[in-house]
């Protein structure tokens, strides 16, 4: 049973257009949510986060939406360059432990 | 500066075998995570260590596994009699201290060790 979920395995955005990365969640207790970058052959790296009580965290190009209602957050990548080509993995944490999804593989067309 | 490290990068090993996986966290980190990615799988939460102990041991797959963590610092993780399902990307990660409800600390990920089991 999949706590997190990003149910697009990969989507394709034009290079200067935006990217929407989208994920779903169950647990109401999760108190972070968090968005990592991998290439491959690399481990995830930490993009940004949004504490359970924002609905808006905004670093550079990228932005987490958090709509706990919906149990859903987003995030915005714009404009897209090719060097965000890769996974993105939503993640949620609760107490001390992350739970990650499957990931999103993002190509950034030329 | 130095991230996480772990080694091996790459592990064979025949099925039935013991073997460990290292991981060395970012000096002065004091939390340290272990997880795997299998195919096709996100990333699959397995221990989390405080300094040396292990409040939250839930992810282990099975009493095969297990994992220890000396002097606060390096940490092993041991699969005992392995199985080809335990072939994945067993990923170690650390952070300065373990999240509170008033901030999330970042965890830094190593590369990872890929792990084939025959």
């Amino acid at each position: 049973d999949q706590q997190v979920k990003q149910n697009s395995p990969s989507l394709s955005v034009q290079e200067g257009r935006i990217s929407i990365l989208n994920c779903d969640y169950t647990n109401s207790m999760f108190d972070y949510f968090l968005w990592y970058k991998k290439y491959p052959a690399e481990g995830p790296t930490f993009l940004i986060s949004i504490s359970s009580i924002k609905d808006k965290n905004e670093d550079g190009r990228f932005t987490v939406f958090l709509n706990k209602s919906a149990k859903h957050l987003s995030l915005h990548i714009v404009p897209s360059q090719p060097g965000d080509s890769a996974v993105y993995f939503c993640a949620a944490s609760e107490d001390d432990k992350i739970i990650f999804g499957k990931g999103t593989r993002l190509h950034i067309l030329p | 500066g130095a991230g996480v490290s772990q080694s091996p990068s790459n592990k064979v090993t025949e099925k039935g075998k013991d073997v460990e996986l290292r991981c060395d966290p970012i000096s002065g980190h004091t939390a340290l995570y272990w997880y795997r990615q299998s195919l096709g799988q996100g990333l699959e939460f397995l221990i989390y260590f405080q300094g040396n102990s292990a409040p939250d041991k839930s992810g282990l797959p099975s009493d095969r596994f297990s994992a220890e963590r000396t002097g606060g610092s390096v940490s092993t993780l041991t699969i005992q009699r392995t199985q080809q399902e335990d072939s994945a990307v067993y990923l170690c990660a650390s952070s300065l201290e373990s999240t509170s409800a008033s901030s999330y600390n970042e965890q830094f990920f190593g590369p990872g060790t890929r792990l084939t089991v025959l």
